[in-house]
């Protein structure tokens, strides 16, 4: 039982360029959500799924798009990176149930030049 | 806005010792509280959910406490071990939505 996968685990992009962070989780959770950390800050919501083919934004969606068409994965695409988006990318997903924790990936550190 | 602020924002403390780490939240509607781990380079591992009627509950050496009319919540470490360095955050739910705080910087010295 993997739990939450992230891919890859550091990354360096140049401005401007595009690339997808990977998420897949193998627990059938319904709930996911793509969140970023900064320094200092707690971690805010970036956009989050309530299950296959539902998405919507969350705290800080500009710049990012999502999309779940499996249960499993949840991708996040940057669409032109920018320094700002210089952070620590975490997947989690959790059961149904609020009161079910969330189950955190290991994170993506990205770094935008 | 709904927000969770933590303090101290980071705590050195000699390993056995104990320590406590705050946490005031303005958050509506209150589903539940929830503690944390966060090991360096890890993601957040949960150590223990309060709901509204829950005042205290343990998980090992951490004791969580819940005041749900002052809107403050407490995490007590008990004899603290070097595995316990770490950031603490403190997340509260209203409803489906999370609110992070900006966690707790824990380091344990031998």
């Amino acid at each position: 039982n993997a739990g939450v996968t992230q891919t890859p685990k550091f990354q360096v992009l140049k401005t401007g360029q595009s690339m997808t962070l990977q998420c897949a989780q193998d627990m059938n959770h319904e709930y996911m959500s793509w969140y970023r950390q900064d320094p200092g800050m707690g971690l805010r919501l970036i956009h989050y799924s309530v299950g296959a083919g539902i998405t919507d934004q969350g705290e800080v969606p500009n710049g990012y798009n999502v999309s779940r068409s499996t249960t499993e994965d949840f991708p996040l695409r940057l669409l032109s990176a920018a320094p700002s988006q210089t952070s620590v990318y975490f997947c989690a997903s959790r059961a149904g149930w609020p009161e079910y924790g969330y189950t955190f990936g290991s994170g993506t550190r990205l770094t935008v030049v | 806005k709904n927000q969770v602020e933590q303090s101290p924002q980071s705590l050195i403390i000699l390993e056995g010792k104990n320590c406590t780490l705050q946490c005031n939240y303005t958050v509506s509607p209150f589903s539940n509280l929830r503690w944390y781990k966060q090991d360096t380079g890890r993601g957040p591992v949960s150590l223990t959910i309060m709901t509204f009627s829950e005042n205290t509950k343990s998980n090992g050496r951490y004791t969580a406490t819940l005041d749900a009319d002052t809107k403050q919540s407490s995490l007590h470490i008990t004899a603290s071990q070097l595995s316990d360095s770490a950031s603490y955050i403190c997340v509260v739910n209203a409803g489906n939505m999370l609110t992070f705080g900006g966690g707790t910087r824990l380091m344990v010295k031998p």
